[in-house]
């Protein structure tokens, strides 16, 4: 149980093009989902949460302009990366959690590599 | 300053040794949770640990939380290369939140 689909797994795409990465919660809803990005060899590094149908909380130094979250229903969550740069490369992961508190585990995609040419 | 510092940073080791990999803070936390991540996926939870000198183990995994639950250890028993991945602890970043602060990980490798 508690499996959380990321798609897509690759995008490979011009410098100035917008990407949208989906993040679906499977078999449970999600009260809350989180966008991380990873860089190589570096550790997991949070970008925004988000909860269903409110304004997503964005990190201090995360342009929320750039990374567009939308948080629609209880198993969709939603990040668009607006006029893509190469520096914006990187591998960018989904996590859900089923019910809030700090104990409980966060379940995570499989990400997504995103490339900007 | 890093909130948690993990290490060893890397580890390369054969089969069938044995390895621990520390987890450490100047802070307390109520909880610390360990993932393993392989290449191109997402982390996936191994173990939380909650209170302070808790010890618990998964299968050839040992995991002990620190008495003041300022830090933490992993210990593998007997590696397999099916260990191999980079070890992630994290904590909450808010007390009573679910939002999660990672160290930086300790990559390891297993050859046969």
């Amino acid at each position: 149980g508690a499996v959380v689909s990321q798609h897509p797994s690759r995008v490979i795409c011009k410098s100035g093009t917008s990407v949208k990465i989906e993040c679906r919660s499977l078999d449970f809803q999600a009260t809350t989902m989180f966008w991380y990005r990873q860089f190589p060899k570096q550790s997991l590094m949070l970008m925004a949460t988000s909860n269903e149908g409110s304004k997503a909380t964005y990190e201090q130094g995360v342009e929320k302009d750039k990374f567009l979250i939308n948080h629609a229903s209880l198993t969709l969550s939603t990040l668009t990366v607006t006029s893509a740069h190469p520096e914006d490369s990187s591998f960018y992961i989904c996590s859900a959690t089923t019910v809030a508190g700090s104990n409980q585990p966060q379940h995570f995609g499989d990400g997504t590599r995103l490339s900007i040419l | 300053t890093q909130l948690l510092e993990q290490s060893p940073q890397f580890l390369s080791i054969q089969e069938g040794e044995n390895l621990t990999v520390y987890c450490n803070s100047s802070s307390v936390f109520s909880s610390l949770q360990w993932y393993r991540q392989e290449p191109g996926e997402g982390p996936v939870l191994l173990v939380t640990v909650v209170t302070g000198g808790e010890v618990k183990k998964l299968k050839r995994l040992t995991f002990q939380f620190g008495d003041a639950r300022k830090d933490s250890s992993l210990h593998i028993t007997a590696a397999q290369p099916g260990d191999t991945g980079l070890y992630l602890c994290a904590v909450p970043t808010y007390s009573g939140y679910s939002t999660l602060t990672f160290g930086k990980g300790t990559m390891l490798l297993v050859s046969p």
